[in-house]
């Protein structure tokens, strides 16, 4: 079956612009997870979906950050009044979380986001 | 705050080399470590989850333990080829916590023909 898609792949945006990235997670899966890998900063958690709600937002780095889940299937990650700083690699993750301690997280390609 | 070390950061090694990379963790309560590949400009391909009960899990040529009382992991890869460069990332999920992984800075692995 499919795995985890992202798009746009690629997105450039001007300083204070809004952007929003789209993830599918693979079909079934209930848990989502959103990650942002910078240059020099690794890769870090930026939100945990659990069906359609957010137990855990305590990765967002902002309040112009914000995502939303509908249908337990398809998220959206909003970046508003973008900074230079939001550049980065945003990564998307699915998991079945059928088996609490066993699930692995199946991750999407990315969306590269240049913010000038 | 749990904090995950890899070393080293990058390593080249010759076509048909075992190999060890390391990563470390800062507090031992965690459900699972696993072991990613990236490869440049691509998403990560989880390799092997290891169980905080387990000490070790196998998948062909790769091999990856856990200490967790002392905080760490290894993985082998025994007869290195050159398709095996990639980034290889360790990342735990916290005990009772969420299900959020914090991930190792990488070691980046270049395999030479």
């Amino acid at each position: 079956g499919a795995g985890v898609s992202q798009s746009p792949s690629n997105k450039v945006t001007e300083k204070g612009k809004d952007v929003e990235l789209r993830c599918d997670p693979i079909s079934g899966h209930t848990a989502l997870y959103w990650y942002r890998q910078s240059l020099g900063q690794g890769l870090e958690f930026l939100i945990y979906f659990q069906g359609n709600s957010a137990p855990d937002k305590s990765g967002l780095p902002s309040d112009r950050f914000s995502a939303e889940r509908t249908g337990g299937s398809v998220s959206t990650l909003t970046i508003q009044r973008t900074q230079q700083e939001d550049s980065a690699v945003y990564l998307c993750a699915s998991s079945s979380q059928r088996a609490y301690r066993t699930d692995t997280q199946y991750f999407g390609p990315g969306t590269r986001l240049t913010v000038l | 705050k749990q904090e995950v070390t890899q070393i080293p950061a990058a390593l080249s090694v010759p076509e048909g080399e075992n190999l060890v990379l390391n990563c470390s963790f800062t507090d031992s309560a965690i459900y699972n470590l696993q072991w990613f590949r990236q490869d440049p400009g691509k998403g990560l391909t989880s390799l092997l989850l290891i169980q905080s009960s387990q000490r070790e899990q196998t998948s062909g040529r790769l091999n990856a333990s856990l200490d967790k009382s002392s905080g760490r992991s290894t993985l082998y890869i025994a007869a290195s080829q050159p398709g095996d460069s990639a980034t290889y990332l360790c990342a735990v999920r916290r005990d009772n916590a969420g299900n959020m992984l914090t991930f190792g800075g990488g070691t980046r692995l270049m395999v030479k023909p």
